[in-house]
């Protein structure tokens, strides 16, 4: 069955410095991935998606994530974050066909003044 | 233009009673589905409709829990005999309609929180 981890709930980071937040899905097939950040009081916004091509995927606000196949990871990256970055992200698998998306549990992203 | 809207935002009720929680997707968005969330959880799906058409509610829990999409635009999801394991946030999202090969982006509205006393 298809799933998806986000083993850290909480990370901590200073304003400016560099984030990366874990993904890892079990799926038997290509994996559809994404990423998705939830503000307060926001919707769930998509930063960025991986289908295919190039495994390092560009999103807004200055994310990144890097498809990895062999350790199954799909983390999320930016070289400098700001205060307004402190939010919940989500990371999200699709199937082929399947409009259902299975949700890690999210992690919180705290920023340190 | 607008995005997914939803009504109430907000929604505190008492054990066993009814609650409707109203989704306005985006304007020619064909694909709908609704999640809930749990405190500290990812949403979960519940129930997807392309067009008026239910194609799979699969996740609602029971047999309280309904949704309908009548004319292809606004859904309603109906909770009865509320209780309080239904406390929850309550999302919807929508999509222009998938190819069938890959998932489509989904486009989430703000979600509707629900208390149940």
């Amino acid at each position: 069955a298809q799933s998806v981890t986000q083993p850290d709930i909480h990370i901590t980071v200073s304003e400016g410095a560099s984030l990366e937040l874990r993904c890892n899905y079990s799926y038997g097939a290509t994996p559809y991935l994404f990423w998705y950040v939830q503000s307060p009081g926001q919707g769930l916004q998509l930063l960025l998606k991986y289908f295919s091509g190039d495994t390092l995927v560009q999103g807004i606000k200055g994310f990144e994530a890097e498809f990895k196949r062999s350790q199954s990871s799909f983390n999320l990256r930016k070289p400098s974050v700001h205060w307004s970055d402190a939010a919940e992200y989500f990371c999200a698998v699709g199937a082929r066909g399947n409009y259902q998306l299975i949700w890690g549990a999210g992690t919180k992203l705290i920023i340190k003044p | 233009g607008a995005g997914v809207s939803q009504s109430p935002r907000y929604k505190v009720t008492k054990r066993g009673q009814d609650v409707a929680l109203r989704c306005d997707p985006i304007s020619g968005h064909v694909s709908l589905y609704w999640y809930r969330q749990a405190l500290g959880q990812g949403p979960e799906f519940l129930t997807y409709f392309n067009y008026e058409a239910q194609q799979d509610k699969s996740g609602l829990p029971n047999d309280r829990f309904s949704a309908e999409r009548p004319e292809g635009s606004i859904s309603t999801l109906t909770i009865q005999r509320t209780e309080q394991r239904d406390s929850a946030m309550y999302r919807c999202a929508s999509s222009l309609g998938t190819s069938g090969i890959r998932p489509d982006t989904q486009y989430f509205g703000p979600g509707t929180r629900l208390t149940v006393l």
